[in-house]
């Protein structure tokens, strides 16, 4: 079975300065996609950034970047220079062969002006 | 432009009376799901369609079902909705099964049950 481990429910930040939000991952699929989510106070789910498991390169999408170990089964999100508009809940999700997606239990972020 | 609608946003019902939440997508998609979102449970997943009359089980199927009669349209029953499936639901959609296509959520209906 898959499983997705937010451990930080919580965390804050200054605006223009850098988060990083922490996401583990168990899962027995060979193949398998990870990705961030943020949703806004507008409960809109947008995606942030993904990343095929297959390859090692961190992706990056601008202020966002992740630092994946897939040894260690970790996805971690970093933002860089935050801005108040960051401010959001974020799920990290896997995604298997099997088609299901799995969520962490999700991160409130709060960018501090 | 690309999205995906769900109808009605907000519902107030009673235990018992049967109800559907629509779900429509305009892209194309093979892939639909649903996924009930509960404060400190994250997002989990309802059911879930591969392509049209190909639906199944994801985590937390109790007490729902769905149709997939038409590639575009994923309506969610809830035939004798309880107070324990007062939440936040989500339909979401993806162009192919097994991709690293971005899935694309609905805006959400927000379900209180009495």
């Amino acid at each position: 079975a898959q499983t997705v481990t937010q451990s930080q429910p919580e965390m804050s930040v200054q605006e223009a300065e850098t988060v990083t939000l922490s996401c583990t991952y168990d899962t027995s699929e060979s193949d398998y996609y990870l990705f961030w989510y943020k949703q806004p106070p507008s409960r809109q789910m947008i995606l942030v950034i993904r990343q095929e498991a297959y390859k090692q390169q961190n992706a990056t999408e601008n202020r966002f970047s992740v630092n994946f170990q897939k040894a260690a089964k970790s996805f971690s999100l970093k933002i860089s220079d935050s801005q108040l508009g960051d401010a959001a809940m974020y799920f990290c999700l896997t995604q298997g062969g099997s088609e299901k997606l799995v969520f962490g239990k999700g991160t409130k972020l709060t960018v501090n002006p | 432009e690309a999205q995906v609608t769900q109808n009605p946003r907000y519902l107030i019902t009673v235990t018992g009376k049967k109800l559907t939440v629509t779900c429509s997508q305009n892209m194309n998609h093979e892939y639909m799901s649903w996924y009930r979102q509960d404060p400190g449970l994250g997002l989990r997943q309802i059911y879930y369609s591969m392509n049209v009359e190909v639906t199944d089980k994801g985590d937390v199927p109790e007490g729902y079902k769905v149709s997939r009669k038409e590639k575009r349209n994923f309506p969610l029953i809830l035939e004798s909705p309880s107070p324990n499936q007062t939440s936040l639901y989500f339909c979401a959609s993806r162009l192919v099964a097994g991709g690293l296509e971005t899935q694309y959520f609905g805006p959400g209906t927000r379900l209180l049950v009495l």
